[in-house]
């Protein structure tokens, strides 16, 4: 299974951007890079995806490193509602064919009002 | 989150006793996922079902757990003789096919005194 390395946690101010990284290096050609996050007591909440080329929504953007050896979900002004523990995955669908998510431990991110 | 039903949203077990939880997918979804979450730990995955199929059940523990998605009802996570090491929140995902976007319920959580 491909992994991913997500800082554990991670501080902003309100209303200011915030730059969650994420490491996965061993990425395979066809893997694709979600983000979900969890909010306390709540299921997992899917914020975006991506394979090559940056994406965006109304909830955040993606930037993929373009040897897509890493990513970085980027909230463009934080509130006191985003946070939470947010998971960047990347689905498997390579070599076992299932598309399972695997998650890790995430990025808890703290706003600061 | 919206679309995925779970129940109940939280149950009690005594040790010994048998707890079953029930997934009801989003419309149009025929794909099932179960994960697991311990306390203060991330998401584990379980289980991935396909109406009256398991495709991959690589996370499920051996003994006294089993799942099933028949083909009208909801899905059903069934642990029996349950723990105190089983005492965790429980989540659904569903999806419309191998590899689409997943999206989760809000979990069941189960506590075994």
């Amino acid at each position: 299974d491909a992994k991913t390395t997500q800082p554990n946690s991670m501080e902003s101010n309100e209303e200011e951007p915030v730059h969650l990284p994420c490491n996965h290096s061993t990425i395979s050609g066809t893997d694709y890079i979600h983000w979900y996050r969890q909010l306390p007591s709540q299921g997992p909440e899917y914020v975006i995806h991506g394979l090559t080329s940056n994406v965006n929504n109304r909830m955040a953007s993606l930037a993929i490193a373009e040897d897509r050896k890493s990513s970085t979900l980027i909230l463009h002004r934080a509130t006191l509602r985003d946070a939470a523990v947010y998971y960047c995955i990347l689905r498997d669908g390579g070599t076992s064919g299932t598309y399972k998510y695997i998650f890790g431990t995430g990025t808890r991110l703290k706003v600061l009002a | 989150n919206a679309g995925v039903m779970q129940n109940p949203r939280h149950l009690v077990r005594r040790r010994g006793q048998e707890a079953r939880l029930r997934c009801s997918p989003m419309k149009g979804h025929s794909h099932v996922y179960w994960y697991r979450q311990l306390p203060e730990e991330g998401l584990k995955f379980m289980v991935y079902l396909q109406k009256e199929n398991i495709i991959d059940e690589s996370g499920m523990p051996k003994e006294r757990f089993s799942a099933e998605f028949p083909k009208e009802g909801p899905s059903i996570l069934r642990i029996q003789q349950v723990v105190r090491g089983d005492s965790a929140a429980y989540f659904c995902a569903s999806s419309t096919g191998h590899g689409n976007t997943i999206y989760f319920g809000e979990g069941s959580w189960l506590t075994v005194v």
